[in-house]
């Protein structure tokens, strides 16, 4: 079973549209990630959640909001999507000191 | 925040020779260091890491130095292998990879000749 899950796995849309792509883990792990790879590979850290509490990085625009419906799931809307939100969106899981793990990344294309 | 830098880009070495990659971090709370490998397409790999209180870490072909004074740390791979090409990317945090988040840096792009 793999234990950090992500869908879509590819997502292809439009300019403007609003879309989701939702992530499960099945570690028990306490604290999910949002991080976003860009086409030069530089991996960045967007959000982290931990019981309850919302850590933003401070460059990532409004558009983009987590929302977690319990300690397994957090799910990342984007409204508005516009080019340069094109990446491939990694969701990632720890607990306390441990190490975090990666989903397999869900790869967005905005045309 | 944290600032990450990782040399070099891209590094190629013979097959059998070792490879030595190096970043230096910027906040000196900072007191844990993974190293991911990525391989095309795939997601990042936990492959080693080490906490402030160890200066060395060894696992098989790999290792891992910090010197928390310089603040630098390095990965080592010895007797290279064809598999071992891939992308690798360190990283920074405070408390673990705690809340806050993993700093990474702009990764090296290692390639194995045969």
């Amino acid at each position: 079973d793999t234990a950090v899950s992500q869908t879509p796995k590819y997502l292809v849309t439009q300019m403007g549209n609003d879309k989701s792509i939702k992530c499960e883990q099945n570690l028990g792990h306490d604290t999910m990630y949002w991080y976003k790879q860009d086409s030069k590979k530089f991996l960045k850290i967007m959000f982290s959640y931990n019981n309850k509490e919302l850590i933003i990085n401070e460059t990532v625009p409004n558009r983009f909001s987590p929302k977690s419906p319990d300690k397994a799931h957090l799910n990342l809307h984007i409204n508005s999507l516009e080019l340069g939100d094109s990446a491939v969106y990694f969701c990632a899981s720890s607990q306390g000191y441990q190490p975090q793990h990666f989903g397999d990344g869900t790869r967005l294309s905005i045309l | 925040g944290e600032n990450v830098e990782q040399h070099p880009s891209t590094l190629s070495v013979q097959e059998g020779d070792s490879a030595v990659i190096k970043c230096t971090y910027s906040d000196s709370a900072s007191n844990y260091f993974p190293w991911y490998k990525q391989e095309l397409g795939k997601r990042p790999q936990l492959i080693i890491d080490i906490r402030s209180n160890v200066g060395e870490k060894k696992d098989q072909r790999i290792a891992v130095t910090l010197n928390k004074t310089a603040k630098h740390f390095s990965l080592h791979i010895t007797e290279t292998q064809p598999e071992d090409s891939a992308v690798y990317f360190c990283a920074a945090s405070m408390a673990g990879g705690g809340a806050d988040g993993l700093t990474f840096g702009k990764g090296t792009h290692l390639i194995i000749q045969p």
